[in-house]
């Protein structure tokens, strides 16, 4: 079982570069995040999705942006990176609005 | 505005002895409190949550919560702690915000549980 599948798990990025940090999941589930987690400051919610061809901002969207063109998917893309955006990322899913989310196993970014 | 606290950075345990991890909570509407634990380096994991129905909730891993409306709080516990206890716990809460649900995380406690 699979799960939520979250690559790279690692990646070191000079400013203004580029990149995406891909999302997959096999769990058919509906619903898909991404989040950063930076210490002592718990999980962010950057954007979500709800379905196929459907996302939207969440808390600290700046900087970041998404796309969900099948409902296995979900990248995340860093157009011009910052040092701002060192930190860990999640991507999860779950099957509706009122279950437990799956997450992959992050991929920590630094921005150098 | 809808709000999760973890008023603990860190809690220290000996191994056998009880444990709580506190979280209050601040939303409109019912709220869907999760629990989720974190090791290190991997992703969070779904411990307990509580939708509706008896306040005390039976999760993995020997670990319950208690929801309490009347003081907005849903403390994680468990009887004995365990060493492999130690992790970091993070309690959420689900509010329907906007047209959708929407997961706010606290900011975390990280559990030590001495031998």
């Amino acid at each position: 079982n699979a799960g939520v599948t979250q690559t790279p798990k690692f990646r070191i990025l000079k400013i203004g570069q580029s990149m995406t940090l891909q999302c997959a999941q096999d769990m058919n589930h509906n619903y898909m995040y991404w989040y950063r987690q930076d210490p002592g400051m718990g999980l962010k919610l950057i954007y979500y999705s709800v379905g196929a061809g459907i996302t939207d901002k969440g808390e600290v969207p700046n900087g970041y942006n998404v796309s969900r063109s099948t409902t296995e998917d979900f990248p995340l893309r860093l157009e011009l990176a910052a040092p701002s955006q060192t930190s860990v990322y999640f991507c999860a899913s779950s099957p509706s609005g009122d279950t437990e989310a799956f997450f992959g196993q992050g991929t920590r970014l630094t921005v150098v | 505005a809808q709000s999760v606290a973890q008023p603990e950075d860190q809690v220290n345990v000996a191994e056998g002895n009880p444990l709580t991890v506190k979280c209050t909570y601040s939303v409109s509407g019912n709220p869907y409190l999760f629990w989720y634990v974190q090791y290190p380096n991997r992703g969070l994991q779904f411990l307990l949550k509580y939708i509706t129905g008896d306040n005390l909730v039976k999760g993995s891993y020997g670990f319950e919560a208690e929801f309490n409306k009347s003081q907005t709080s849903f403390h994680l516990k468990k009887p004995s702690a365990l060493v492999s206890d130690s992790a970091l716990y993070f309690c959420a809460v689900r509010p329907y915000l906007s047209g959708t649900y929407k997961y706010i995380f606290g900011t975390g406690t990280r559990l030590k549980v001495l031998a």
